[in-house]
């Protein structure tokens, strides 16, 4: 099945630093997801991503799909300490079929 | 996007019962699915929740173990059968409103077996 290498597994910054993850792929996708988890709380969606090379941003986020569509990586500018969590890349084919990378957590030290 | 709730939001169970997850949308929406979610793992897709008809399962899970229900556009429950320690994980449901559109998720049942 397809499969998405999510990078870092852990990302430990202190606040104020800018932070990269990235997600990559065999397979390409038509739409790229980036979602965010908090304890206790389902994931909630930051960027979604729908045509290869567009690069969108949401306030201190900025995310592109990569121009093989095997791609995507997340940035977040400034860091703050509720930026902690785990962000995951979700990737969709055609249809409704969502395939999700393991996840980078993400520590802020104030 | 849609309101999900879930119910309960967490539980703790013995191990060979069962238990029955809920997921109410505050409106109609075209798709529904459930997610399990291991301890410190991804989210893995248990099956799409089919309104009127069975569901489908991705592989490795089957109907006697995780019975799905979907009556209408706003609902849907998924019960986990014959509880072991195993089963315990966060259990999300999702809809999507179209096809190739991001899906959106509950907060999940937190479930624990004994």
């Amino acid at each position: 099945g397809q499969q998405l290498n999510q990078s870092p597994q852990s990302m430990f910054i202190q606040e104020g630093e800018d932070v990269s993850m990235n997600c990559t792929s065999s397979s390409i996708f038509n739409t790229w997801l980036w979602y965010k988890q908090d304890p206790g709380e389902g994931p909630v969606l930051l960027i979604a991503l729908y045509k290869a090379g567009e690069l969108t941003s949401n306030g201190r986020l900025t995310a592109q799909f990569g121009i093989t569509r095997k791609d995507s990586f997340l940035n977040i500018s400034a860091s703050i300490p509720s930026d902690v969590g785990i962000y995951f890349c979700a990737g969709l084919t055609s249809g409704s079929r969502l395939t999700f990378g393991e996840g980078t957590q993400l520590t802020v030290n104030p | 996007s849609a309101v999900i709730s879930q119910k309960p939001s967490r539980d703790i169970c013995q191990r060979g019962t069962s238990l029955t997850i809920q997921c109410q949308v505050d409106s109609q929406v075209t798709m529904m699915f459930w997610y399990r979610q291991q301890p410190g793992q991804s989210l893995t897709l248990i099956a799409t929740a089919n309104q009127g008809s069975e569901a489908t399962y991705e592989s490795g899970f089957v109907i006697d173990k995780f019975p799905i229900s979907r009556p209408n556009l706003t609902f849907s429950t998924l019960t986990v059968s014959n509880m072991s320690p195993e089963d315990s994980s966060i259990y999300l449901c999702s809809t999507q409103e179209h096809s190739n559109q991001p899906q959106h998720f509950g907060d999940g049942t937190r479930l624990s077996i004994l």
